[in-house]
């Protein structure tokens, strides 16, 4: 069965700082990763997804994630956040046709 | 127009009540999902269906009766309402069964809370 590991429960950052959230994966197979992010609030909206190609993804607000099917993980990065990129951050894995698997979020609090 | 609504979006409920959440999906997809989320943020799947067909049923209990009288509708009823089933729930559909790119498009979620 497919599981996800999320590393961090909470990050504080102040803005600008730079983010990278941990994310792994259990499964030998062929898989599609997701990074969702839902603002307090609201529902949850996709930022960025990998399914095969360049192990590097690039989504929407200047997201961006690696897959490294090496170590199993599927890491969410920033350059640079902002106190509009406070929200909690759930990587999830869908392996053959199964549904999305989710880790249980990282909450990210930006101050300004 | 939202693609994928619920109602209610919130709801305040006394133990032992039976309650029902709606979700409507007009993005024409075959398949439609519940996922609670508890208070620490932990999404887990309850029910899918795909094309009005139950297609997974996690452990959850009996109380819990999902009905999708057409692919666009996906209802949840509830039963006997417990304290443990204050949670938001999330509706959601994709494409297929998983679909070809296994991304899922959310509902704005239903806050119950049982008193």
């Amino acid at each position: 069965a497919q599981s996800v590991s999320q590393h961090n429960h909470h990050v504080i950052l102040s803005e600008a700082a730079s983010l990278e959230l941990g994310c792994n994966y259990s499964y030998g197979g062929t898989v599609n990763l997701f990074w969702y992010v839902q603002y307090p609030g609201q529902h949850l909206q996709l930022l960025l997804k990998y399914f095969s190609g360049d192990p590097l993804v690039k989504g929407i607000k200047g997201f961006e994630a690696e897959f490294i099917k090496s170590k199993f993980s599927f890491n969410l990065r920033k350059p640079s956040v902002q106190w509009s990129d406070t929200a909690e951050y759930f990587c999830a894995v869908r392996s053959g046709y199964s549904t999305l698997t989710f880790g249980k979020g990282t909450m990210l609090l930006v101050s300004p | 127009d939202t693609a994928v609504s619920q109602t209610p979006k919130y709801l305040v409920t006394q133990m032992g009540n039976d309650k029902s959440i709606k979700c409507e999906q007009n993005l024409g997809h075959d398949t439609m999902y519940w996922y609670k989320q508890d208070s620490k943020k932990f999404l887990k799947i309850m029910f899918s269906y795909n094309n009005k067909e139950l297609i997974i049923n996690e452990t959850v209990p009996n109380r819990f009766s999902p009905k999708s009288p057409d692919k666009a509708h996906l209802n949840l009823h509830i039963n006997s309402l417990e304290l443990g089933d204050s949670a938001v729930y999330f509706c959601a559909s994709s494409p297929l069964a998983g679909g070809n790119t296994g991304e899922l498009f959310f509902g704005e979620g239903s806050r119950l809370t049982v008193l």
